[in-house]
């Protein structure tokens, strides 16, 4: 069974701080995406990661996939509180049709 | 452009009862998946459908059930229901729908069960 787990759970840090979370799986993906969801809101994606050790950048956000495809990473520079959100990540299934997400990163940035 | 809109957006429900909740996808895409939030965890997928056509189907009873309109609107239909069915409900498009494909969210329906 592909299971994507997330870590840390929940991460609260002071504006300016950086951060990185981490998204492991013991399976390969063709693909990872990583989604940002907001309170009474549904996700929205930023960004998607197809070969392995490809390193994406949007503004202060880095995402890297790992070389072996089973592990991304999201790293924020300088976070500020308008990056307070769920941070999802999320691959397909066994190649289908199906899209399986992690539980998770919940940060916290505090003016 | 609208996005994807989901209607209602809440809705409380007694145990037994049954549920439709509605989306619209964003137009010229063809495919809606259908997921489930519970509080403090990630979506999980339930139905994908393509072209009117059931394409894929997550581990979920045959409580739920689903289907796409012509227009490539879609309805998710939950019966019987039960107290942990409360969640919120995401519907998601994309032209396609292939996994690798960047999914479009609406906002969803929370739905509350008493």
């Amino acid at each position: 069974t592909q299971l994507l787990e997330q870590s840390p759970q929940f991460l609260s840090i002071q504006e300016g701080e950086n951060l990185t979370v981490y998204c492991n799986s013991s399976s390969v993906f063709s693909s990872l995406q990583w989604y940002r969801q907001e309170p009474g809101e549904g996700p929205v994606l930023l960004v998607t990661v197809v070969t392995g050790g490809e390193v994406k950048k949007l503004k202060r956000l880095t995402f890297q996939f790992g070389d072996a495809r089973k592990d991304s990473s999201l790293h924020i520079t300088a976070a500020q509180p308008g990056d307070t959100g769920l941070y999802l990540c999320a691959g397909p299934m066994d190649s289908s049709y199906k899209l399986i997400f992690g539980s998770g990163t919940r940060l916290l940035v505090r003016p | 452009d609208a996005g994807v809109t989901q209607s209602p957006t809440h809705l409380i429900k007694t145990r037994g009862q049954h549920v439709t909740l509605r989306c619209s996808p964003i137009s010229g895409h063809k495919s809606v998946s259908w997921y489930q939030q519970v509080l403090g965890q990630g979506p999980q997928f339930i139905f994908q459908y393509y072209e009117k056509e059931e394409r894929g189907r997550g581990n979920f009873p045959d409580r739920f059930s689903a289907r796409q309109f012509p227009n490539y609107s879609s309805e998710l239909n939950v019966n019987a229901l039960l107290l942990g069915d409360s969640a919120l409900y995401l519907c998601a498009s994309s032209f396609y729908g292939n996994s690798n494909q960047p999914q479009h969210f609406g906002d969803g329906t929370r739905l509350s069960i008493l």
